[in-house]
């Protein structure tokens, strides 16, 4: 079971804007910051958003996160066909030192 | 450009172990640490550990204390991650990551199959 709670699935026609959710505890979401992967079938994962709402470079800005207390979100406005994969939020847990955390991650399917 | 390259896909039986190698390039070696991840076949991702760039300070998930070691020849800029006492249940995709934080690269990934 993961420390980090998210939907299993979410999915949204072209053009819509879907939100995932991602719920921890004061000791990981609360205490810490929060970042987004994004991983294709067969293909290694890549960093979305770091420190909760910060877009690398190339990372159209579609894709937003955003943190309020023990929950933090991925949005992705203008949804488009080649977002259709799995998201991931990830955090570290105070209740272990140096301890890294992912959630079971949500498929994303456009419709 | 940043590169993590890792070494091929290994097969093991039960009870053995496995070293993977993460041979980076594009960056001071000495500026990041680098962490690993591993992905069972339709599973989530699973954070292993981290080492420092210097192989001094490094720290790891419960489930794999005393069973993994992670070392780093900086002549070659290249880490390596080795898994004893193998089971079932460490067949996964092994990936390398670099950064303290977050994972900015990634390798392209390891296919370990424990299997008897």
């Amino acid at each position: 079971q993961s420390v980090l709670t998210q939907p299993s699935s979410v999915s949204g026609a072209p053009g819509q804007k879907v939100t995932i959710s991602c719920s921890g505890r004061t000791s990981n979401i609360g205490s810490n910051y929060v970042y987004w992967y994004q991983q294709f079938p067969g293909m290694a994962p890549k960093l979305l958003i770091y420190n909760n709402d910060q877009r690398p470079s190339g990372v159209p800005d579609r894709f937003s996160g955003s943190k309020s207390g023990t929950s933090a979100s991925l949005a992705i406005s203008g949804l488009q066909s080649e977002d259709e994969a799995d998201y991931y939020c990830a955090s570290w847990d105070d209740n272990v030192v140096g301890r890294g955390v992912f959630g079971p991650g949500t498929q994303v399917t456009v419709l | 450009q940043v590169q993590l390259l890792q070494s091929g896909a290994e097969v093991r039986q039960p009870g053995t172990s496995v070293k993977v190698s993460c041979k980076t390039s594009g960056y001071t070696f000495d500026n990041f640490h680098v962490n690993w991840v591993r992905q069972a076949p339709g599973q989530g991702l699973e954070w292993m550990g981290w080492m420092s760039p210097n192989s001094e300070n490094t720290d790891f998930a419960e489930k794999f204390r005393g069973r993994v070691t992670v070392t780093s020849d900086t002549s070659i800029t290249t880490v390596y991650m080795e898994l004893r006492n193998l089971t079932l249940e460490d067949t996964a995709v092994y990936y390398c990551a670099r950064g303290r934080s977050y994972f900015s690269y990634w390798g392209q990934g390891t296919l370990v199959t424990v299997s008897s």
